[in-house]
């Protein structure tokens, strides 16, 4: 089956530091999606794409994140600086979206739990 | 808006118990509704889905049928196990959209004893 592939699965560092979340969407799969889970929250669209070209990132922090998709193959998630309150499990999904064929479920990665010290 | 509003949790059976676990929705369009699964230290995981009024999904025993006239998606199952402790989301997509945005309820953990 194919998976939608997130790196690293684990994440430790301290306040400060850069945090670069990697992730390669099901080959053909044109809109890619990161959330954000935690306990408080649950879980949280951040920002996605279509095509590469971001469609909407307004759940995102525009302070200390970046969202990217250099090609069809990576999406990234930066982080810069990091602080503790963005410990968490990011994921990243992937999906196939057509015009008026929009009810196409989502594959999700398998997280990248991140702990800032 | 759209969004999703399903029980709050946790939600602790024995085994082979029946479980329902609440879901009612809203929405400007016509969505279609989704179940989702989540294991411990794993994504989420599509359960069963139904893409239209009195559609009933199913898959690994469980069942969902899609209400229209009480905007509802509840998730049932006769006899669950063990295995089956995980966190469960209702979602559901408007179909009338390109977007191709799931809106997920809050999720609510089931938790199955022997």
């Amino acid at each position: 089956d194919a998976r939608v592939t997130q790196t690293p699965r684990h994440k430790v560092t301290e306040m400060g530091q850069e945090v670069t979340m990697r992730c390669q969407p099901i080959l053909g799969h044109n809109t890619v999606f990161w959330y954000r889970q935690t306990m408080m929250q649950g879980l949280e669209l951040l920002a996605y794409f279509r095509n590469r070209a971001p469609l909407d990132d307004s759940g995102m922090p525009k302070d200390r994140f970046s969202a990217e998709m250099p090609d069809a193959t990576l999406a990234t998630l930066k982080i810069q600086p990091s602080e503790p309150r963005d410990s968490a499990v990011y994921f990243c999904a992937s999906g196939l979206v057509h015009q008026g064929q929009a009810h196409q479920p989502q594959h999700f990665g398998d997280g990248t739990r991140l702990s800032i010290l | 808006g759209d969004s999703v509003t399903q029980m709050e949790g946790p939600v602790t059976l024995s085994e082979e118990a029946f479980l329902t676990i609440n879901c009612t929705y809203t929405a400007t369009g016509y969505p279609s509704l989704f179940w989702y699964v989540q294991y411990p230290g794993e994504g989420l995981q599509l359960l069963l889905k139904a893409t239209k009024a009195d559609d009933k999904g199913s898959n690994k025993g469980f069942e969902a049928t899609y209400r229209k006239e009480t905007t509802s998606f509840h998730l049932e199952k006769g006899s669950v196990q063990v295995s089956d402790s995980a966190v469960y989301f209702c979602a559901l997509i408007d179909r009338g959209s390109t977007l191709g945005r799931l809106y997920f309820g809050r999720g609510t953990q089931l938790t199955v004893w022997p």
